[in-house]
Formats: structure tokens, C-alpha cells, sequence
């Protein structure tokens, strides 16, 4: 069984860093790309960033660009997202998902998602 | 970047009933679209990929179709466990992006 569980919410103050972590299992790690995407409160889903399965691609959404650095630990299973200078608008729950093996190595949509951990931005 | 917009942003129905919701992107997706399901406090569960593939494990009254720019999503006689919000997604490039979704309320 697929399972993904993010850890490292909380709690910061604008300006701050946050470590979120998306721990894997039931299915080969490093043979699928990982993406992050978040939702502010009662609004819709916002992607963040995506990685490829072997990191030779990382992108990124416009407003996280140069604040956020998704990486992955292909030995321990986990994805890592470092937030830095964080505003009340990165305030949300983050959700890691598992893309699917993808369509000419670009196509990928989401097959499996974690619960989500909350991020609060705020004085 | 491509923007999706969906409709309605609410859809009243009863279960039984059938509904469809609409996705239109701002520029040709092919058929790089998914529909996701997302209930209260939960993550979404994606319901079709590649604008009309059901994925595994969901029922066969969700459908969808479309390519290019119009896409739909239908689900034949409504279930309870239907109400939800549905969230079209397009994966043709960067940044991918969401519609605003569907709010799927019991009328």
C-alpha cells in the first residue's frame, strides 16, 4: 500500500524557514517523480514544486521561486521542501504526491497524495 | 500559464441525479487533464487522468471526457459519497495549474 505522511508544519513568523519532510512507502521511490502542492484556507489547490524521480529536474511556482528548494533522499525514502522567507501567503496545508510513471518522460499527473501538513505564517 | 476555469463554482443535486462540470483552459492542453475529488479536510483522490481514464478503483458512474480546451466531467446517478469538491488539473506544462473547483453539494 502507497502511503505518504508530511511532517514539519507549524507555527512561524513572516520572514521564517520551515523543513517539510514527506516520508514514502509501498511503492520504489526512486523511480517516480514527487510534487508538493498547497492549499491556503477554504481556497482552492495551488501547485508548488516538482522534482523528477532522479532530481535531474526541479521546478518550481513562480511566487516560491528562489525562497523554496524541493530535494529527495532516494536512500531514505523522503522528500524534502525547504521553505525560507515565508509570508502569510505561504500560509496553507502542503501536500506531497506521488506522480504517476509519467507519458514521455514530462506527462505526469498525481496518483496518490498524504494528509497534508498545516503551515500558519504569522506574527 | 495556462489557466483553468471551471463551472459551476456549486452544483446543487440530489442523489440519483446525474451532473456534469465543465474545465476550460486558457490554451490547448491536448489531453493532459485530470479530475480530482476532495472532501473536507482530506487530501484529493485523483478520479480520471488523461481527460477520460478512469483510475483504478473508482466507480464506473464518474466519466469525463474532452481534448484541446474543453473538458467535462460527469458522474452518473449521484451517491452519497459523491459530495465533495472536484478540481480539474492540467499537466501539459509549467506552472501546472488547478481550476478554482466545484463545490458538489446535496441539494
Amino acid at each position: 500500500q502507497v502511503h505518504l505522511v508530511e511532517s514539519g508544519g507549524g507555527v512561524v513568523q513572516p520572514g521564517g524557514s520551515l523543513r517539510l519532510s514527506c516520508v514514502v512507502s509501498g511503492f520504489n521511490f526512486n523511480e517516480y517523480a514527487m510534487r508538493w502542492v498547497r492549499q491556503a484556507p477554504g481556497k482552492g489547490l495551488e501547485w508548488v514544486a516538482f522534482i523528477r524521480h532522479d532530481s535531474s529536474h526541479v521546478y518550481y511556482t513562480a511566487s516560491v521561486r528562489g525562497r523554496f528548494t524541493l530535494s529527495r533522499d532516494n536512500s531514505n525514502n523522503t522528500l524534502y521542501l525547504e521553505m525560507t522567507r515565508l509570508t502569510a501567503d505561504d500560509t496553507g496545508v502542503y501536500y506531497c504526491s506521488k506522480c504517476d510513471f509519467g507519458e514521455f518522460g514530462f506527462y505526469y499527473y498525481m496518483d496518490f497524495w498524504g494528509k497534508g501538513t498545516s503551515v500558519t505564517v504569522s506574527s | 500559464d495556462i489557466q483553468m476555469t471551471q463551472s459551476p463554482s456549486t452544483l446543487s443535486a440530489s442523489v440519483g441525479d446525474t451532473v456534469t462540470i465543465t474545465c476550460r483552459a486558457s490554451q490547448n492542453i491536448n489531453r493532459w487533464l485530470a479530475w480530482y475529488q476532495q472532501k473536507p479536510g482530506k487530501a484529493p483522490k485523483v478520479v480520471i487522468y488523461k481527460a477520460s481514464t478512469l483510475q483504478i478503483g473508482v466507480p464506473s458512474r464518474f466519466s469525463a471526457s474532452g481534448s484541446g480546451t474543453e473538458f467535462t466531467l460527469t458522474i452518473n446517478s449521484l451517491q452519497p459519497d459523491d459530495f465533495a469538491s472536484y478540481y480539474c488539473q492540467q499537466y501539459n506544462s509549467y506552472p501546472i495549474t488547478f481550476g478554482q473547483g466545484t463545490r458538489l453539494e446535496t441539494k
